[in-house]
């Protein structure tokens, strides 16, 4: 089964601040990895699929990179209503396997 | 409306049975590969398995420690998708959800859960 691992576990940074979310799988997956944010007590919320491609109404301060193992998300300028958690998926095969999760906190 | 709604959950003691149930709306059902998905309290998420669509053979998966115990199926005419629970254990105890996941179309779309509880 492939493994995901996340990093950080969590983070702590101020509004305007660059932020970067890597997530690694334990062998090569193409692009077939989603990015989801949770916010407290709410549903999970796909932001993008194949890696990079962001659903509509996604801010534009969010982006997606990579391929194969190595992937991250990045919010170019945080905002006080993107604290939330934050977990990479693949869907390349099953198990589809979720990463642990990286909490994003405003510093 | 897109929408998925979950019912079935409640509290059933260890070694016990629930069927959960997911009907969606808004789309169409038949051609979509369905998930479900938990999350134990204060936990991260936890893939469960799949369904394919019935088109595609309706195969399921499951993750490894649901395997024997969890089935899916799905009635298309009924527009519903199942989560047959048997020999449930404490470990269980989460908010499953239902979801199309990030390939189907439409992308992304989830219930708002329903909360499984096994305790005796």
């Amino acid at each position: 089964d492939i493994q995901m691992t996340q990093s950080p576990v969590s983070l702590s940074a101020s509004v305007g601040d660059r932020i970067t979310i890597t997530c690694r799988a334990s062998q090569g997956i193409s692009n077939y990895l989603a990015w989801y944010q949770q916010k407290p007590g709410k549903v999970p919320k796909l932001l993008m699929y194949a890696a990079s491609t962001l659903l509509s109404g996604v801010p534009s301060r969010f982006s997606g990179s990579g391929s194969g193992t190595e992937f991250a998300l990045t919010i170019s300028s945080l905002q006080p209503e993107d604290v939330a958690t934050y977990y990479c998926q693949t869907y390349s095969s099953a198990p589809r396997t979720f990463g642990q999760g990286t909490k994003v906190e405003i510093k | 409306e897109v929408q998925l709604v979950e019912s079935g959950g409640g509290l059933v003691k260890p070694g016990g049975s629930l069927r959960l149930s997911c009907e969606a709306s808004g789309f169409t059902f038949s051609y979509a590969w369905m998930s479900w998905v938990r999350q134990a309290p204060g936990k991260g998420l936890e893939w469960v398995g799949r369904i394919k669509s019935t088109t595609d053979g309706g195969a399921t998966d499951f993750a490894a420690p649901v395997k024997g115990r969890f089935t899916i199926s799905r009635d298309d005419s009924k527009n519903t998708l199942f989560l047959q629970m048997d020999s449930l254990k404490a470990e269980d105890t989460a908010l499953y959800y239902c979801t199309t996941g990030p390939a189907t179309v439409p992308r992304g779309i989830w219930g708002q859960g329903t909360l499984v509880t096994v305790s005796s």
